[in-house]
Order: C-alpha cells, then structure tokens, then sequence
C-alpha cells in the first residue's frame, strides 16, 4: 500500500529513551526521512537516509530500519523535544510520502 | 545560507486558481539532484506532499490532487511556482515550498529546508 502508518501519540519520561515509529510497504525499498515540528513552527529535518543528521541535530536523535518498519530513537528526552514528528518515504510512484505524524510528549 | 519564502495570497474564493510562489536563494535549480517541493498542511492535520519539480524540469505530482496541480520553475529568478484550481474550503491549508534533494544514490528523498509556510484560507 502506498501508506506510511504512524502511533498517533507517544510519551517519554524526561531523560528516558524513546523509540518512534512508521510502517509501511514501501520502507522496505526506500529509506525514510523524519521532521520535527513545534506549534506555529516549519518541520525542520532531524534525519535522512540510513542514518544520518543535518548539521545541528543533537545526536541523540537516530534513525534505523527493519523490513516495513523505519524508527526516530531519542537517547536521553530531553524537553525541548516535545514536538510532532513526521516520516517520509516513497509512495508506489516514487513520490514523497508522509506519515500521519506522532505527538511527542515528555513527561 | 539556504533559504526559501513562499508568497500569494491569504484568501481565495471557493472555484477560484491558487497561485504561490516560492522565492529560494543559496542553491539551484540546475545543479543535479536538486528539487523543490511543496508541502501543505491542514490547520491541526499531517503534512501532505503535493508536487515537486527537479533540476531536469521533471515534475511529479500527488496522485490524489495532480488533476488541479501545476508546478513550474524559473531558474534565472530562482522562483518554483505552483497553481492549484478549483479551490475548495478544504484545501485551507499551511503551504510550504521545501528544497528536496535526491540522494546521489537516487534512492529517496528528503526536505533539508523548509520555507516558513503560508497560510491560504478558502473561503467565500
């Protein structure tokens, strides 16, 4: 299917390790890219590719990959990344594809 | 420095052509690999791509809006256009323009910088 299936909704405890994810068909051909939002905010890119960060990203943000199934980790929440996190794949025509998004909150 | 700003109007009527420009300086369109994008997003809902256009002047819409999307490119301007007809109240939305590369590998993409959005209303 040309979906990309997200939890609607995760919580971390503060300091704690945190594991988003997104499945989908075409996550076992293509890799995912994932987007940070806070309110009133653009996306901003954390990772793309098989795991790589745009400059600035903190690393405990990390990305990983198994058959349908792509993953945002956070090592260590910090507060300041309660936000939405999307992903992004191909579509069965090879365009862009974004999940339905996760609300992040640290507790 | 990458930056893109998208620009058009805040208000369209129901029927009417959206037409959005998006203005990007710090790269371009003609070197390989290099895309534009646009993006919107309902108030309170997902992200949802809508078209992209690529340095060959390829272009690639969604397959549930690409009946109403047009996108274009002026590389001298460094500006990448996008009109949509027949405007809907649904289609109030967040419009973003975003550079998308194609990995070297030509293998996926992604958003690396995001203009910073503008709201259009639909609306009569």
């Amino acid at each position: 299917s040309s979906e990309l299936t997200q939890d609607p909704a995760v919580s971390v405890a503060l300091g704690q390790t945190v594991r988003i994810t997104c499945q989908g068909d075409s996550l076992r051909s293509y890799y995912a890219s994932w987007y940070q939002q806070k309110p009133g905010q653009a996306p901003v890119l954390v990772i793309y590719g098989k795991n790589n960060r745009p400059s600035g990203i903190p690393d405990r943000f990390s990305g990983s990959s198994s058959g349908n199934t792509a993953s945002l980790t956070i090592t260590g929440a910090q507060a300041e990344d309660e936000a939405d996190y999307y992903c992004n794949s191909r579509d069965s025509s090879g365009n862009p594809l974004f999940g339905g998004g996760t609300k992040l909150t640290v507790l | 420095q990458v930056t893109l700003r998208e620009s058009g109007p805040a208000l369209v009527k129901p029927t009417q052509t959206l037409t959005l420009t998006c203005t990007f300086s710090g790269f371009s369109l003609s070197t390989s690999g290099m895309c534009v994008s646009w993006i919107r997003q309902p108030p309170g809902k997902a992200l949802e791509w809508l078209a992209l256009i690529d340095w060959d002047d390829d272009k690639y819409y969604s397959t549930s809006l690409k009946t109403r999307l047009t996108i274009s490119k002026d590389t001298s301007k460094n500006q990448v256009v996008l009109t949509m007809t027949n405007m809907d109240p649904v289609d109030t939305a967040t419009y973003y323009c975003a550079r998308t590369p194609l990995d070297s590998s030509g293998y996926y993409y992604y958003h690396d910088y995001w203009g910073q959005g503008t709201l259009v209303t639909v609306s009569s």
